[in-house]
């Protein structure tokens, strides 16, 4: 079964850009890597996702190496609402029937 | 258009009874998933539906169940309720069944077992 393992918490200030990595040594080929936002009482919400190389959206950019054993998300000056905890999500083939992992997530702090 | 809605929202339950939770996805999407939430264990899976057929299912006991109707709604039953099923219970929908498809997730509806 494929897991994932991700810092539990990191703190930024301001501005800065923020780098959050998840490693999933077990990925299978054709999974894909997602990953979530979520605040308090709240649903995880869609961030970006990605197979290999780099994706960028309006929010954030994903780096994935040759291998895809690790991912690494990363915000573009952050702010105080970006406070949340980020989740990364692998698919786990085992087989055939794919169950999607959520990791342990990352609780992220912005400092003032 | 209007995204996952869940309810209720929040549910009180006493131990022992059962309870069914009620997810309508988003227009179009035909996946339900549906996962535990809490502060010891995180976001667990439990199970997924496409086109009103279970296709996954993670590692929880029988007491935990779910279907899915002809237009999508999806509904999760937990009979015989223990304290430890106090949780967060979310719902997420999408166009298919895989990491491949982006998933969207409602708020949510918070059990206390009690």
């Amino acid at each position: 079964l494929a897991k994932t393992t991700q810092p539990i918490s990191m703190d930024s200030y301001e501005g800065q850009e923020v780098n959050i990595t998840c490693s999933h040594n077990n990925i299978a080929t054709n999974d894909y890597i997602t990953w979530y936002q979520q605040f308090p009482s709240q649903g995880p919400r869609f961030i970006i996702q990605g197979y290999k190389t780099k994706v960028t959206n309006e929010v954030a950019s994903l780096f994935i190496p040759a291998d895809r054993k690790s991912s690494t998300l990363s915000l573009p000056r952050v702010s105080l609402s970006d406070t949340a905890v980020y989740y990364c999500l692998v698919g786990d083939t085992n087989f055939g029937n794919e169950k999607l992992t959520f990791g342990t997530g990352t609780r992220l702090t912005i400092i003032p | 258009k209007a995204g996952v809605t869940q309810t209720p929202r929040y549910l009180i339950k006493t131990r022992g009874q059962q309870v069914t939770l009620s997810c309508s996805p988003i227009s179009g999407h035909r996946s339900v998933s549906w996962y535990q939430q809490t502060p010891g264990q995180g976001l667990q899976f439990l199970f997924e539906y496409f086109s009103e057929t279970q296709r996954n299912k993670g590692n929880f006991p029988g007491r935990f169940s779910g279907r899915q109707f002809s237009n999508s709604r999806s509904e999760m039953n937990v009979s015989t309720l223990e304290l430890g099923d106090s949780a967060l219970y979310l719902c997420a929908s999408s166009l298919g069944t895989g990491s491949r498809y982006g998933y969207t997730f409602g708020s949510g509806t918070r059990l206390t077992v009690v």
